[in-house]
């Protein structure tokens, strides 16, 4: 069972080139997310999923878009590639909703290292 | 609207001694809170979690937390800390409820080090 996939680990662009960011789960969860993170300031949300054909912004969506046409792969796009989007990218995907079932986790990939130049 | 603060985002202890990282939350709704571990270059793994059962939660590791809804607190601690421990550990908090998913906010992150 691989879980959440992320590819590529790392990558660096330079500023204005557009790229997408691979995040696939096997585990048939309708819940899928994008985090950033950067140090000193925890995980932020860039956008999520309920569900394919279902996203919606999150914290920081500003340069990101996602789609959602399947219920396992939920990319990222870089529209325009800036140096401020420099981060770490996590995807993470929760079986449904939380609501004291148990099945209250989120899933996370192994992270996708950044470099814009 | 949900938040979530660390206090401390470096802690120093020496192996064998008590570990403690805080967490205090801010919810408008009961909240689930979470505790998550990132080793270095690796992705985030649930330590544990509250969602509403007991109040004291044990998570893996010999790691647990008391969610103490007066002081809106969900501090973690291990009595004797290892070497293993060495990690970032980040505090999150998500709306508890049928229209809740994983959308969790997360802390800042407190680094620990365990020194030998």
């Amino acid at each position: 069972n691989a879980g959440v996939t992320q590819t590529p680990k790392f990558q660096v662009l330079k500023t204005g080139q557009s790229m997408t960011l691979q995040c696939a789960q096997d585990m048939n969860h309708e819940y899928m997310s994008w985090y950033r993170q950067d140090p000193g300031m925890g995980l932020r949300l860039i956008h999520y999923s309920v569900g394919a054909g279902i996203t919606d912004q999150g914290e920081v969506p500003n340069g990101y878009n996602v789609s959602r046409s399947t219920t396992e792969d939920f990319p990222l796009r870089l529209l325009s590639a800036a140096p401020s989007q420099t981060s770490v990218y996590f995807c993470a995907s929760s079986y449904g909703r939380f609501q004291g079932s148990g099945n209250e986790k989120l899933f996370f990939g192994s992270g996708t290292q950044l470099s814009v130049l | 609207a949900q938040s979530v603060t660390q206090l401390g985002s470096h802690v120093s202890v020496s192996e064998g001694a008590l570990v403690l990282l805080r967490c205090n939350y801010s919810s408008s709704v009961p909240p689930y809170l979470f505790w998550y571990v990132q080793y270095p270059n690796q992705g985030l793994q649930l330590l544990l979690k509250y969602t509403s059962a007991a109040t004291l939660v044990k998570g893996i590791n010999g790691f647990e937390a008391e969610f103490k809804k007066s002081e809106t607190s969900f501090h973690l601690t291990k009595p004797s800390a290892h070497m293993s421990d060495a990690a970032e550990y980040f505090c999150a908090v998500s709306r508890s409820g049928g229209t809740s998913y994983g959308k969790l906010t997360f802390g800042q992150g407190t680094i620990l080090t365990v020194h030998p």
